[in-house]
């Protein structure tokens, strides 16, 4: 079975420290891959998605970045955090045949002060 | 682009009855996917239910199920018998089908759902 693993689960970071959250599919192969960002009690924004090694689409301007060095492997970072980049980010994954629902990573919160 | 638009920032509803949640999408293709995803306190995303655009009979799943208008690009979730469980945030999402062009899973804002003992 197909299994998603998203790290860490929380964390504090410094602002204009540098970020790095890894998500990591198992069972699958050439997933489409997701990050989304979540304000408090607001719904999800999405920010990168990916459908192959080395192919990012951006939805929107910000401070992250986001890479897939490998097929079942996608990672969010940023060079310097801002406050505003506080949030729950989650990492999904979709398959490229038959119907496409997302699964989604525990999530991590991000907490910059 | 596609939009998602859940007009109900916050609903109530008492336990054992029904409550319908709206969700309304806008979109040029004629073949997609609609999802209702469930995010409790936890915050881990549960898919409740998915319909595929091309499918005109509602999807069901136990106490859930859909009014899917397809012409008025309306996306409703309907649960029965409501349980004190069912409180969360509902999630709607639209995705286009694979070979679209495009992968993007769009969510609506959300509706905070309260289950009153």
């Amino acid at each position: 079975s197909q299994t998603i693993h998203q790290w860490p689960a929380t964390l504090v970071q410094p602002v204009g420290s540098p970020l790095s959250l890894e998500c990591t599919v198992e069972g699958t192969s050439n997933p489409n891959l997701y990050w989304y960002r979540q304000a408090a009690g607001r719904g999800l924004q999405l920010l990168f998605y990916s459908v192959g090694i080395g192919q990012i689409s951006s939805e929107v301007p910000q401070n992250l970045s986001a890479s897939r060095p490998q097929d079942r492997q996608f990672i969010l970072s940023s060079k310097k955090l801002l406050l505003s980049d506080s949030g729950f980010y989650l990492c999904a994954w979709s398959a490229t045949w038959g119907l496409t629902e997302a699964f989604f990573g525990q999530g991590t919160r991000l907490t910059v002060v | 682009a596609q939009t998602v638009t859940q007009s109900q920032p916050e609903m109530s509803v008492q336990e054992a009855e029904t409550v319908t949640l709206s969700c309304t999408y806008d979109t040029s293709e004629s073949n997609y996917y609609l999802f209702w995803y469930k995010q409790p306190p936890s915050r881990q995303m549960i898919l409740v239910i998915r319909q595929e655009a091309y499918k005109q009979q509602n999807a069901t799943e136990n106490r859930f199920s859909v009014n899917f208008q397809k012409a008025a690009k309306s996306f409703s979730l309907k649960i029965s018998d409501s349980q004190l469980g069912d409180t969360a945030m509902y999630f709607c999402a639209f995705m286009n089908p694979p070979g679209a062009g495009s992968y993007q899973l769009t969510f609506g804002k959300g509706t905070k759902l309260s289950v009153i003992p």
